[in-house]
């Protein structure tokens, strides 16, 4: 299993001002995957984060408005930039470990984010 | 059409019931099933994890997957009130680094 550390838990934000959303895991890992959780949707991934290449973005997503950055293969931050109401929502960063001989996804807390 | 269907619930038991929660999908690619639960302001924890048809059991949960009807369930026998979470079903194609697929999850709420 994998251990993730999220912040911040929760904020809230101005319209059009940006926040950057930190995740910390406790072991190596290849990939680490960014999800939005909106109020009666399903978690959607926004990209996937890959050390020392650029991050994959879902259909959807941009790099404008969600930069991610992944230093070293324990820590990445998503931004969520030129914020809008429509942007609050549950942010998730998440990465692949084993478990019972399956590989499966774990999360971190997440950040809840309100944009006024 | 989503490609996975999940009640939002809310779903409300006393302690002690059987709950069922189910999913449908459309995708019949889906080999890999998943039951996520999520407390408030947490994120989602793995419950259980079946691959193609059958059931599988741990503990007081029970996953079933039905892929002649595109059909999971996930059975909860004596409900505790520390069961009260978001139960998210989750699947995808294959395993490994696959995309994985979520329902909107069903809220249940175990009354004491």
């Amino acid at each position: 299993s994998a251990v993730i550390s999220q912040k911040p838990s929760r904020d809230i934000c101005q319209r059009g001002t940006s926040l950057t959303i930190q995740c910390q895991v406790d072991s190596q890992v290849t990939m680490m995957f960014w999800y939005r959780q909106q109020p009666g949707q399903s978690l959607t991934l926004i990209a996937t984060a890959n050390q020392g290449s650029e991050a994959t973005y879902e259909s959807g997503f941009v790099i404008d408005k969600f930069p991610i950055s992944r230093p070293n293969l324990t820590f990445s931050t998503l931004t969520v930039s030129n914020m809008s109401p429509e942007d609050s929502s549950i942010y998730l960063c998440s990465v692949r470990g084993q478990t019972q001989g399956n590989e499966k996804l774990f999360f971190g807390s997440g950040t809840q984010l309100s944009v006024l | 059409q989503k490609e996975v269907e999940q009640d939002p619930g809310p779903l409300s038991v006393p302690e002690g019931a059987i709950v069922s929660l189910n999913c449908t999908y459309s995708n019949s690619a889906f080999q890999y099933f998943m039951w996520y639960r999520q407390y408030s302001r947490k994120g989602p924890e793995l419950l259980m994890y079946t691959y193609s048809s059958g059931n599988k059991e741990d503990g007081r949960f029970t996953a079933q997957v039905d892929k002649s009807s595109k059909y999971i369930s996930l059975f909860i026998r004596d409900s505790q009130p520390s069961d009260s979470a978001t139960y998210l079903c989750a699947m995808s194609e294959g395993g490994g680094y696959q995309k994985v697929t979520f329902g909107t999850g069903t809220k249940l709420q175990v009354i004491p």
